[in-house]
């Protein structure tokens, strides 16, 4: 069955060191999101992309973040200059129609620490 | 803004227990509403959904309907089993671009 993957599963960084976390979606999708959740939070929407570009963005999603998806089956986010805060499990996700009425297919999600 | 809300957990039951997890949403429109579940290890699947009010969703014997008098979407099952154990989220969608989550509910069955 198709899935979507994320690389790496968990990862340690430093205070002001760049992130980036990686996805391969299912084939044949067309959108693609970021989400993440804090340690005993929501699940909180960071970004969509669609047709290579963003279609929507969170307030969370600020100049730190960026996505892009380079090769046509890589799809990326990168943290530019971490902070405590970004301290969460990121999950990427896939779609063929876009979310209130197709489903979202999640990754297993990446652990993100930073200290 | 549109949110949900869902019951704290952690659930713990025994087997074959009845199951409900609450969830309500505040919306402006009409969203559409879902369950997703994940399993330890792995990422969030949909679980069930409901696009209008008073349609049923259901899936591997869980249920919820859309309560739209009650603003509720609450899961239910009759018989939980020793694999059910899993964290349940409750989401809306109200338009293309911004699906929300709840916090969880994190739900143990012991043998």
């Amino acid at each position: 069955e198709p899935e979507v993957t994320q690389t790496p599963s968990h990862q340690v960084t430093q205070m002001g060191q760049e992130v980036i976390l990686r996805c391969v979606p299912i084939s044949n999708h067309l959108y693609f999101y970021w989400y993440r959740q804090i340690l005993g939070q929501k699940v909180e929407f960071l970004v969509s992309f669609y047709n290579n570009e963003i279609s929507e963005k969170s307030e969370i999603f600020d100049d730190q973040f960026s996505v892009e998806r380079p090769d046509g089956s890589n799809f990326t986010l990168k943290i530019r200059s971490t902070k405590l805060e970004d301290s969460a499990m990121y999950f990427c996700a896939s779609s063929q129609t876009g979310r209130n009425t197709g489903e979202l297919f999640f990754g297993e999600g990446s652990r993100l620490t930073v200290l | 803004g549109d949110s949900v809300t869902q019951m704290e957990g952690p659930v713990t039951l025994s087997e074959e227990a009845f199951l409900t997890i609450n969830c309500t949403y505040t919306a402006t429109g009409y969203p559409s509403l879902f369950w997703y579940v994940q399993y330890p290890g792995e990422g969030l699947q949909l679980l069930l959904k409901a696009t209008k009010a008073d349609d049923k969703g259901s899936n591997k014997g869980f249920e919820a309907t859309y309560r739209k008098e009650t603003t509720s979407f609450h899961l239910e099952k009759g018989s939980v089993q020793v694999s059910d154990s899993a964290v349940y989220f409750c989401a809306l969608a109200y338009n293309n671009n911004d699906m929300r989550f709840g916090a969880g509910t994190r739900l143990t069955v012991k043998p």
